[in-house]
């Protein structure tokens, strides 16, 4: 099955920084999403993004599906950033429509 | 809109024992999905249903899992006699194709946290 690998596994922030999260994907996609995980276990969705570029606020995502990657940047940090982000692709050649995560970038952002 | 909603939020049970957790999807939405999610992993798909029926199921649920969707509203998924590798957090999704492609946009619950002693 499809392969996603996310970097870093774990990334410390001084609040008003910026980052990069990177999701990197061994097939091509129908679908890809990037979610926060809060300490709860709520999983919020942030971008629904195949291809691309989005922005919302303070993040913005890139997918070049050709290449198998995805980009999400956070700017001028808040503590309130911090938690899991998951990427997740639905795979093209994958029966259904099942999200297949990677595992994982966990930030904290520290005051 | 209200969301994915999920019931219980935590349960504990005893190694042997039977348990039920329910999930309501976003009203129109007539897809619905399982995950779970154990401790420092992401989420590993279960099964989905389209409306009432049950179109795909992971080799993650073994014979002791069942999940329905009965009127293709919410859903159940039982696992009967749990052991303590079944200690998880179990995630229900939902989504509607609005976009008229294959993909669909997958929104989840908070979640059942179930722990086996």
């Amino acid at each position: 099955g499809i392969q996603v690998e996310q970097s870093p596994p774990d990334l410390i922030l001084q609040e008003g920084a910026n980052s990069t999260l990177r999701c990197n994907f061994s097939d091509s996609v129908n679908n890809l999403q990037w979610f926060h995980q809060n300490p709860w276990g709520q999983l919020i969705n942030l971008f629904y993004i195949p291809s691309g570029t989005k922005q919302n606020g303070r993040l913005s995502a890139t997918t070049v599906a050709t290449e198998r990657y995805s980009l999400l940047y956070i700017s001028s940090s808040q503590t309130t950033d911090s938690g899991v982000y998951f990427c997740a692709v639905e795979a093209i050649k994958a029966a259904g429509n099942k999200l297949t995560f990677g595992g994982g970038t966990r930030v904290l952002v520290k005051p | 809109d209200t969301g994915v909603s999920q019931d219980p939020r935590h349960k504990i049970t005893k190694r042997g024992q039977n348990v039920t957790f329910r999930c309501d999807p976003i009203s129109e939405h007539n897809r619905l999905y399982w995950y779970r999610q154990t401790l420092g992993q992401g989420p590993e798909f279960l099964t989905y249903f389209q409306n009432e029926a049950q179109l795909e199921k992971s080799r993650l649920l073994s014979d002791r899992f069942s999940a329905e969707r009965p009127k293709g509203s919410f859903s159940t998924l039982e696992i009967q006699r749990t052991e303590q590798g079944d200690s998880a957090m179990y995630l229900c999704a939902s989504s509607q194709n609005l976009r008229g492609d294959f993909s669909y946009e997958q929104y989840f619950g908070p979640g059942t946290r179930l722990t086996v002693t």
